[in-house]
C-alpha cells in the first residue's frame, strides 16, 4: 500500500525552529519528486516546496525562501522540512504528497497525500 | 498569494452540473497541465483530475476536466451530497518556479 506519513509538527514560539519528516512506503521513493503543502487555519491550500527525484533540484514558495529547507534520504525513503525564524503566518498543517513524476515541474498532480502534522507558532 | 482564481462557491440541486473555473495566465495554465483536488473538512486533498483531463483510478467519470488557453474548467455532473467539498486546481509556474494551487471553491449541494 503505498503510504506517507508525517511527523515532528507541534506548538513553538516565533523565530523557534521545527523539523519535518515524512516516511514513505509502497513505492519507489527515489523515482518521484515530493512536495510540501499547508494550510493555515480556515484557507486553502498553499504549496511551499518540491524536490525532485533523484538528485534532489529544490524549489521554494517566497514566502518560505531562506527560512525553509526540504531535503530527502533517498535510501530511508524519508522526506524533510527543516523550518527555522518561524512565524505565526508558518501556522497551518503540513502535508507531504508525492508528485507523479520525477520533477514537480512538470506539473503531473499530486497523487499520495500524508494525513498532515499541525504547527503551531505562537507566543 | 495564489495567482490561480476560482470561485468561492458553487451550488446546485441533487443530480445537476456544476462547473467550476480556473483562471491563470500563460506562465501556469496556459503551458503546464492542470490538476484537481477534492478536500472534505478534517482530511487530506485527494487528487481529482491530473494532465488536464485526465483521472485516477476509482475517480467516477461524474468528474471531468478541461483546458484552454490559460483557463481550467471542472465539471461534476450527476451532482451527489456526498460531493460537498472544496475543490482546488492546481499547476506549476514557470515564470516562478513554483507549484500553484488556485483559491479553492466550495461545492454545495441545495
Amino acid at each position: 500500500e503505498v503510504y506517507l506519513l508525517e511527523s515532528g509538527g507541534g506548538s513553538v514560539q516565533p523565530g523557534g525552529s521545527l523539523r519535518l519528516s515524512c516516511a514513505a512506503s509502497g513505492f519507489t521513493f527515489s523515482s518521484y519528486a515530493m512536495t510540501w503543502v499547508r494550510q493555515a487555519p480556515g484557507k486553502g491550500l498553499e504549496w511551499v516546496s518540491s524536490i525532485g527525484g533523484i538528485g534532489g533540484s529544490t524549489d521554494y514558495a517566497a514566502s518560505v525562501k531562506g527560512r525553509f529547507t526540504i531535503s530527502r534520504d533517498n535510501s530511508d525513503n524519508t522526506l524533510s522540512l527543516q523550518m527555522t525564524s518561524l512565524r505565526a503566518e508558518d501556522t497551518a498543517i503540513y502535508y507531504c504528497a508525492k508528485d507523479r513524476d520525477l520533477i514537480s515541474a512538470t506539473s503531473h498532480g499530486l497523487d499520495v497525500w500524508g494525513q498532515g502534522t499541525t504547527v503551531t507558532v505562537s507566543s | 498569494q495564489s495567482v490561480l482564481t476560482q470561485p468561492p462557491s458553487v451550488s446546485a440541486a441533487p443530480g445537476q452540473r456544476v462547473t467550476i473555473s480556473c483562471s491563470g495566465s500563460s506562465s501556469n495554465i496556459g503551458n503546464k497541465y492542470v490538476s484537481w483536488y477534492q478536500q472534505f473538512p478534517g482530511t487530506a486533498p485527494k487528487l481529482l483530475i491530473y494532465d488536464n483531463n485526465k483521472r485516477p483510478s476509482g475517480v467516477p467519470d461524474r468528474f471531468s476536466g478541461s483546458k484552454s488557453g490559460t483557463s481550467a474548467t471542472l465539471d461534476i455532473t450527476g451532482l451527489q451530497t456526498g460531493d460537498e467539498a472544496d475543490y482546488y486546481c492546481g499547476t506549476w509556474d514557470s515564470s516562478l518556479t513554483a507549484g500553484l494551487f488556485g483559491t479553492g471553491t466550495k461545492v454545495t449541494v441545495l
